[in-house]
């Protein structure tokens, strides 16, 4: 099993929909977890981060970790055109080499 | 603002050639990465380093090299480029805090 399975789409949703992003891993010693946005022909960026089980928001954008599934996601209300890019998912594993996996991505287009 | 560095954005090299991808990282962060980014594959680890000459292989390094001989600096090497080596190569650190920041991407073509 792969350390980190991520579906790469492409996603076409509607502008105003939500919409769910999911990853899932395979080792429970992970234990963080982030979410990337990248548009063409540039670095991924930062959108979240969590360290723990639960959910956590910021502004249009809610990072969920379900440890005991191995299962985390990312959810955008009210999509917007420009939320349209690649979104990765990124777990590290806190090690004296940090070990940090990426999802291959999955591209989200937003239709206007 | 921690910048990561990749001062080669785009260049396109012969098969052959040996062609050298530099990373620079201005906040003394110890762990150093260098990824590369394929569709359909995602971000696949080459290389990485945890100290200064101190390297260890990621999951996809043949082919590769790499140099740390300053903190601040981590080369990725191709020592005869190769047509499946045509990529976009990615550098990035890790801070005592485990944030992660990102070079912007160099983007090689051999030809």
């Amino acid at each position: 099993q792969k350390e980190v399975e991520q579906d790469p789409g492409p996603l076409s949703v509607p502008e105003g929909a939500i919409v769910s992003l999911n990853c899932t891993y395979s080792n429970s010693a992970f234990q963080y977890f982030m979410w990337y946005r990248q548009y063409s022909r540039k670095g991924p960026e930062l959108l979240m981060y969590t360290y723990s089980s639960g959910n956590k928001e910021d502004g249009r954008f809610t990072a969920q970790v379900d440890k005991s599934s191995k299962y985390i996601s990312l959810f955008i209300r009210d999509s917007q055109p420009s939320d349209s890019a690649t979104y990765l998912c990124a777990i590290l594993l806190i090690h004296r080499d940090d070990k940090i996996i990426f999802g291959k991505g999955t591209r989200l287009h937003i239709l206007p | 603002d921690v910048k990561v560095t990749q001062s080669s954005r785009y260049l396109v090299k012969r098969t052959g050639e040996k062609v050298f991808l530099e990373c620079v990282q201005d906040m003394d962060h110890e762990n150093m990465f260098w990824y590369r980014q394929d569709p359909g594959l995602g971000l696949r680890l080459i290389y990485f380093s945890y100290d200064v000459k101190m390297k260890e292989k990621g999951d996809i390094p043949e082919g590769y090299s790499v140099s740390r001989e300053k903190k601040e600096r981590f080369s990725l090497i191709l020592e005869s480029a190769s047509t499946n080596q045509t990529s976009m190569y990615l550098c990035l650190t890790v801070d005592s805090g485990n944030t992660i920041y990102f070079g912007e991407g160099s983007w090689l073509t051999v030809v």
